[in-house]
């Protein structure tokens, strides 16, 4: 089945900096890799997804780019503020239309914004 | 409002106690799926079911059951709990797979 690693496990950065999470993955035949993000006490929300016909796609501060040679994907967030302060969740999985595999998550990457 | 509920939200119960979690979407979305959250272990997918009457394996489906027998509900069925299934869990549903999942507010879970 497919594995997905994610790092890194923790990252703190300056409020304003950027911040960069990545994630390997093991199945080529996986196209599809959502990224959640779950607040403290909270349920896991979807804030980017990309899927393997594009390699980047962004959404205001927020970017993923894929490289499907290397099989790898990571999230980008520009201008970190307090508020994206969470932990955060990337995914893989293959679906056609016949159907899909189930959606493999990484360990969860916990982004801590400093003042 | 579109929402996922799951019930009961906590849950502490015995080893070997027959349990079921309810799950429930109004969104009428085609695929469910059933998640434990552990410390350092990050989501991982128990079964999922792309429509009704049909159901697949996750990660770990070991000690679990499901069923889907109407578009809105997954019920999630723990026959003889253990310790190792104390966890906090999660249904959520979309539209299609590859779509937003829209998570339910989670259900914790404790089996002494």
């Amino acid at each position: 089945g497919e594995n997905v690693e994610q790092h890194p496990s923790t990252l703190s950065v300056q409020e304003g900096d950027s911040a960069v999470i990545k994630c390997t993955y093991s199945d080529s035949a996986s196209n599809y890799f959502p990224w959640y993000k779950q607040e403290l006490g909270k349920r896991p929300q979807l804030i980017i997804d990309i899927r393997s016909n594009v390699g980047e796609k962004k959404d205001q501060r927020i970017a993923v780019t894929l490289n499907k040679t290397a099989k790898h994907f990571s999230l980008h967030i520009t201008e970190t503020q307090p508020e994206d302060s969470a932990v955060y969740f990337c995914a893989a999985s293959m679906w056609s239309g016949g159907g899909a595999d189930g959606l493999t998550f990484g360990k969860g990457t916990h982004l801590i914004i400093q003042p | 409002e579109a929402q996922v509920t799951q019930n009961p939200r906590y849950l502490i119960t015995v080893t070997g106690k027959k349990l079921t979690v309810t799950c429930s979407q109004n969104m009428n979305h085609e695929y469910m799926s059933w998640y434990r959250q552990d410390p350092g272990l990050g989501l991982r997918q128990i079964y999922y079911s792309m429509n009704v009457e049909v159901t697949d394996k996750g990660d770990v489906p070991e000690g679990y059951k499901v069923s889907r027998k109407e578009k809105r509900n997954f019920p999630l069925i723990l026959e003889s709990p253990s310790p190792n299934q104390t966890s906090l869990y999660f249904c959520a549903s979309s539209a299609l797979f590859r779509d937003e999942q829209y998570f339910g507010p989670g259900t914790r879970l404790t089996v002494t």
